[in-house]
C-alpha cells in the first residue's frame, strides 16, 4: 500500500466546473505538498499545509490532520488548468508522493 | 516566499557527455536538497539527500558513481550526470529544505533530460 493515495486517478471537467482531488496519507507530517506538473513537465509548487485551508486565486487546498486527508479545489475551472496536481507528503525526514491525479479542462 | 531555482529546464546531450543541473536557493539557505528522477508516466522517486559540507546519501539502486551530487555551499546543490546514456532520458527535480523552513521544502521547476 502506497503512504500516499490520490484520487480521483484521472479527470476530464468542462470548463467552469468545480472540481476536486483528494489525498490520503498514511504517514505521520510535518507538512503536506500540492504541486502541479504542466505537460512539459515543468513543477510548480502550489502549496504548503501544516493545518487547515490556504487559497490564492482560485486554488483552495484543505487539510484534515486527524483524518490524514487533503484536498486541492479548483474553482471556475479552465482549460489552462489542465496538468497532472501532485500531493507529496514531507515527515519531516522525506517526501511521499501521490502518483498524481491527470485533469483535463475542455472549453 | 522561499524558491529553489533549478537550471536548465530543458538539455539534451550525447551519449557518454557528462550535464550539470544546478538548484540554487534564493532567499533561504537549503541545508538539506533531495533529488528526485520522474520517468514517464510514474511518481517522482527520491535518488538522493544531500547535506550542505557532507557526502550524499543515496538510495538503493541510484549509482553514486554516475549520479554526482555536489551540495558545497548553503545555496547551490549540483547533480552531474556523467556518461549520460539514453536511458538517464528523464526529469530531475530537486526539492531544498533548511532551519528557516520549519516543516517546509521547497521544490526546483525541474530539468528535463535527453540523452540521444
Amino acid at each position: 500500500k502506497n503512504e500516499v493515495e490520490q484520487s480521483p486517478q484521472n479527470l476530464t471537467a468542462q470548463e467552469g466546473e468545480f472540481i476536486t482531488i483528494n489525498c490520503s496519507y498514511s504517514v505521520g507530517i510535518s507538512a503536506l505538498h500540492w504541486l502541479q506538473q504542466h505537460p512539459g513537465g515543468g513543477i510548480v509548487s502550489l502549496f504548503m499545509l501544516s493545518s487547515g485551508k490556504k487559497k490564492h486565486g482560485r486554488l483552495i487546498a484543505t487539510i484534515n490532520i486527524q483524518e490524514k486527508h487533503s484536498s486541492l479545489h479548483i474553482t471556475a475551472s479552465h482549460p489552462r488548468d489542465s496538468a497532472v496536481y501532485i500531493c507529496a507528503a514531507n515527515t519531516g525526514n522525506q517526501f511521499y508522493f501521490g502518483t498524481g491525479t491527470s485533469l483535463t479542462v475542455i472549453p | 516566499g522561499a524558491v529553489v531555482s533549478q537550471h536548465p529546464s530543458r538539455v539534451i546531450c550525447k551519449s557518454g557527455t557528462s550535464v550539470k543541473i544546478e538548484c540554487r536557493s534564493l532567499d533561504f539557505q537549503a541545508t538539506t536538497m533531495f533529488w528526485y528522477r520522474q520517468f514517464p508516466k510514474q511518481s517522482l522517486m527520491l535518488m538522493a539527500t544531500s547535506n550542505e559540507g557532507s557526502k550524499a546519501t543515496y538510495e538503493q539502486g541510484v549509482e553514486k558513481d554516475k549520479f554526482l551530487i555536489n551540495h558545497a555551499s548553503l545555496t547551490l546543490s549540483t547533480l552531474t550526470v556523467t556518461s549520460a546514456h539514453p536511458e538517464d532520458s528523464s526529469f530531475y527535480i530537486c526539492s531544498g529544505g533548511g532551519s528557516t523552513l520549519p516543516g517546509g521544502y521547497t521544490f526546483g521547476s525541474g530539468t528535463r533530460l535527453t540523452v540521444v
